[in-house]
């Protein structure tokens, strides 16, 4: 089945270290988004790609990064430059379509907390 | 700048009772919207879309949403809920520049639907 698969499902980061969200999909989707998902806020978008080697800053792009080296993946990098990153990260994809952009398809989402 | 206000942060009905969740957004051009539901330790799934045409959509599982332009609202609608509606529903914008060119989704912050059985 064509989907989004999002690794870890889990992730603990020290203070001062960087870690790396994977998003990977099967989907053949040109675009590709992150989202972080905190309570009560929802869904703020951090970066996003609409073609492979461009990517753009979304809302809250501080303290994050991105590469889109292949069409199928689009990891994200959280910096110890982001001061609050404990939250829920959320990766989606779609086509856009033309004139009409197409829903985005979610993967199950990344937890991020800080020891 | 373009924005999406869902009314009610969470809302407790019994099942079988009638449920409408709010959305209006602040755009005055095209735009699609969309609703998008997350059931408890699930991805987000789309639950229904206007992109154009008739204005009253139906969904999946029962769910409907009508598009009021001239009250910039796209409100969500079931006539009896159940209990596996538990989750949590996000109303989303993709706006369309005046420069023709789309933006992105903007989503609202959410509703949380608790049905009791």
């Amino acid at each position: 089945d064509g989907g989004i698969t999002q690794s870890p499902k889990y992730l603990f980061r020290k203070e001062g270290q960087n870690v790396t969200l994977s998003c990977e999909q099967n989907l053949n989707h040109d675009a590709m988004y992150w989202y972080r998902q905190d309570p009560g806020q929802g869904l703020r978008l951090i970066y996003y790609s609409q073609i492979v080697n461009d990517f753009q800053k979304g809302d809250i792009a501080e303290g994050y990064s991105v590469s889109r080296e292949k069409k199928e993946s689009f990891p994200l990098t959280v910096t110890s430059a982001q001061k609050n990153p404990t939250a829920f990260y959320l990766c989606a994809s779609n086509s856009p379509g033309g004139a009409v952009r197409q829903p985005q398809h979610f993967g199950d989402g990344t937890r991020l907390s800080i020891l | 700048a373009q924005s999406v206000s869902q009314h009610n942060h969470h809302v407790i009905l019994s099942e079988a009772a009638s449920l409408e969740l709010g959305c209006n957004y602040s755009y005055g051009g095209t735009v699609n919207l969309f609703w998008y539901v997350q059931y408890p330790g699930q991805h987000l799934q789309l639950l229904l879309k206007y992109f154009s045409g008739d204005p009253l959509v139906k969904g999946i599982k029962g769910f409907e949403a009508e598009f009021i332009k001239s009250k910039f609202s796209f409100n969500l609608r079931k006539p009896s809920v159940q209990w596996s509606d538990t989750a949590e529903y996000f109303c989303a914008v993709n706006a369309f520049n005046y420069g023709g060119s789309q933006g992105n989704l903007i989503f609202g912050k959410g509703t949380k639907l608790s049905v009791k059985p």
